[in-house]
């Protein structure tokens, strides 16, 4: 059972502009939601992440946008770099558990 | 200060065999997950080690194990590989307790022939 819906699979930017990549939850006991950027050869780093408590954060050009009705949450990348081209994750964790279940992934290209 | 380590970084074992992968935590970290990431998707949680002991479980056979050592660090152990085991197997390391930030190591690419 994918607890965590992620979409788009793969995305293409162009420099400067806004990454967006929605994701749906189902586990109403869920109460962590962190983003994980991988590059290549690399393990997950996290970048950013929100509780059911407020609505939105930001973090420089990084965004979530959490919406607890709906079970929906959202990255934006503002200002997109060539840089921030990478494999992105949202993932949901509940209580401190650690055991954390990870969305399918958003392959992103920002193109100069 | 050293993050996550894990060994080796390329692994190619044949059908049937059994392998063992290791993990360093970072530095002051005592609690160990293993994840499993098949290519082009997201991890799937294996299992995680606190005191050397099995904590919680995700839904993998009892062909995977586990041990925690008593300097933190720890081994996965799968018997009897299958073709569907390829895949990076990542190791996370964290503080026991109501934290939620996980450090990820680079993982260990496992390819059965």
């Amino acid at each position: 059972q994918q607890q965590v819906k992620q979409s788009p699979q793969s995305l293409i930017v162009q420099k400067g502009g806004i990454s967006i990549i929605n994701c749906a939850y189902e586990n109403t006991a869920f109460d962590y939601f962190p983003w994980y950027q991988q590059f290549p050869g690399k393990g997950p780093a996290l970048l950013i992440a929100i509780r059911p408590d407020v609505s939105e954060k930001k973090e420089g050009r990084f965004t979530i946008s959490f919406n607890k009705s709906a079970k929906q949450f959202s990255l934006h990348i503002m200002d997109s770099q060539p840089g921030d081209s990478a494999t992105y994750f949202c993932a949901a964790s509940k209580g401190g558990y650690q055991k954390v279940t990870f969305g399918t992934g958003t392959k992103l290209q920002v193109i100069p | 200060d050293a993050g996550v380590t894990q060994s080796p970084t390329h692994l190619i074992k044949t059908r049937g065999q059994q392998v063992t992968l290791r993990c360093s935590p970072k530095s002051g970290h005592d609690t160990v997950s293993w994840y499993q990431q098949a290519l082009g998707q997201g991890p799937q949680f294996i299992f995680q080690y606190y005191e050397e002991e099995e904590r919680q479980r995700g839904n993998f056979p009892d062909r995977f194990s586990g041990h925690q050592f008593p300097n933190y660090s720890s081994e996965l152990n799968v018997n009897a590989l299958l073709l569907g085991d390829s895949a990076l197997h990542l190791c996370a390391s964290s503080l026991y307790g109501p934290q939620d930030e996980q450090y990820f190591g680079p993982g260990t690419r496992l390819t059965v022939t």
